[in-house]
Formats: C-alpha cells, sequence, structure tokens
C-alpha cells in the first residue's frame, strides 16, 4: 500500500514568512510524528500525535512551531516568521502502535 | 537531551569490504534500532532489536543488542555499491515514553566499486 507522503518536497521561503508543511500517514496508522533533520545531524523530536489524546509537544523548539492533525489522519506543521536556523529536512512518521516507525521522504526547507 | 554515541561518522570502503559502525549511551535503552537512509529519502528500518544480547540478522546486515543495554552494533557484510549511505542507531530509554526515539547522527557509508 501508500506509504507516508508529504509535500511540498522542497520549498525556499524568505526569512519572516510563514510556511505549512504536510504529512499524509499510512491508512490506518494512529500515531504520527515530526522530526526535524539538520545536515550531519540525527533526528530531531518535535511532536507526536496518537489518535484522540493531547499531542506530546514537548520536541518544539520554539513558540513559532506548530502542528495539528485533523480527523487523525492528515497532519500539517506550521512555522511562523520563518528563521534562518529553521532550514532542515523535515520528516514525518507514522505507525499502527504495535510495530515501528514508517517515515515520508522529508520536506526540505530553505529560508533565504 | 539524551545523546547516542554514533561511529564512526564516516567510512570510505571498497566493495566486497565488511564493515562495522555502533552506538554507545551512558543510558540504558530497551530497543534499539538500525536506519538506513538514502538521499532525498526519509530513514527505512532494517533491524529491529527488543532484548539485551539479541543477535539479528536481515539479508547481508547483523545487528546485536549489547548486554549492558548500552550499546548496540551493526555489522555489514560483502559491501556493494547499493549500500551507500547514511545508517543511524536509535532507541528507546528504559523509563522513558514508549514512543519516544532517540537518534545517533549517523555513520555515511561510501562504498567505491
Amino acid at each position: 500500500g501508500a506509504g507516508v507522503s508529504q509535500s511540498p518536497s522542497n520549498k525556499v521561503t524568505e526569512k519572516g514568512k510563514d510556511v505549512e508543511l504536510r504529512c499524509d500517514p499510512i491508512s490506518g496508522h494512529t500515531a504520527l510524528y515530526w522530526y526535524r533533520q539538520s545536515l550531519g545531524q540525527g533526528l530531531e523530536f518535535l511532536i507526536y500525535f496518537q489518535g484522540n489524546s493531547a499531542p506530546d509537544k514537548s520536541g518544539l523548539p520554539s513558540d513559532r512551531f506548530s502542528a495539528e492533525r485533523t480527523g487523525g489522519s492528515v497532519s500539517t506543521l506550521t512555522i511562523q516568521r520563518t528563521q534562518q536556523e529553521d532550514s532542515a529536512v523535515y520528516l514525518c512518521a507514522s505507525s499502527s502502535g504495535k510495530d515501528e516507525q514508517y517515515f515520508g521522504p522529508g520536506t526540505r526547507l530553505t529560508v533565504t | 537531551g539524551q545523546q547516542l554515541n554514533q561511529s564512526p561518522q564516516s567510512m570510505f570502503i571498497q566493495e566486497g569490504e565488511d564493515v562495522s559502525m555502533n552506538c554507545t549511551s551512558s543510558s540504558i535503552f530497551n530497543t534499539w534500532l538500525w536506519y538506513k537512509q538514502d538521499p532525498g529519502e526519509g530513514p527505512v528500518l532494517l533491524i529491529a532489536l527488543y532484548k539485551a544480547g539479541e543477535l539479528t540478522s536481515n539479508g547481508r546486515l547483523t545487528a546485536q543488542f549489547g548486554i549492558t543495554r548500552k550499546d548496540s552494533f551493526l555489522n555489514i557484510s560483502a559491501s556493494i555499491p547499493s549500500d551507500v549511505g547514511i545508517y543511524f542507531c536509535a532507541g528507546r530509554l528504559r523509563g522513558g515514553s514508549n514512543y519516544k526515539l532517540t537518534f545517533g547522527k549517523g555513520t555515511l557509508l561510501t562504498v567505491n566499486p
């Protein structure tokens, strides 16, 4: 079946603008994760959604970052007033809760 | 936050050679995972380990969950050009949330044909 999809694959934006990144998890997966991957670094946990439970937002680096998951499926990560240090690959993953995480291809964000 | 020390950072090897990489931590983990990431793609799970001392193979790949529960290694035998990529270890901390993974910084593998 279809894997995790993310859009856009690449986004170039000017400093100060807002961006929205989208994630479509694998159908039926109740858990959804967002990570940030900076050059030469491992994956940095941002936020976790599980069903109807309150999300774990403990990894969001600042209040400019927010995420929502509508209808328990699609998720949107929003970065307001982007800064150059926000440039990174943003990865989304989903899982059924009974197995490990499946990752999407990521969105490469460049803030100029 | 918790850190996983992954080494080496990068490796340049000839096709056919064996490869070994490892992750260590000062904390105890109850799950160790190994992922591979190709350029422009997300990480793909290679091997999952859930028990101290567990040794698991997936084709030419073998990984072990260290007895101390603070380390894991991944071996690739008889490397081929398509093994090129970034390999990440990841783990779940004992006593931590059952969903949160801690990632190493990755090992960049280059295979010369």
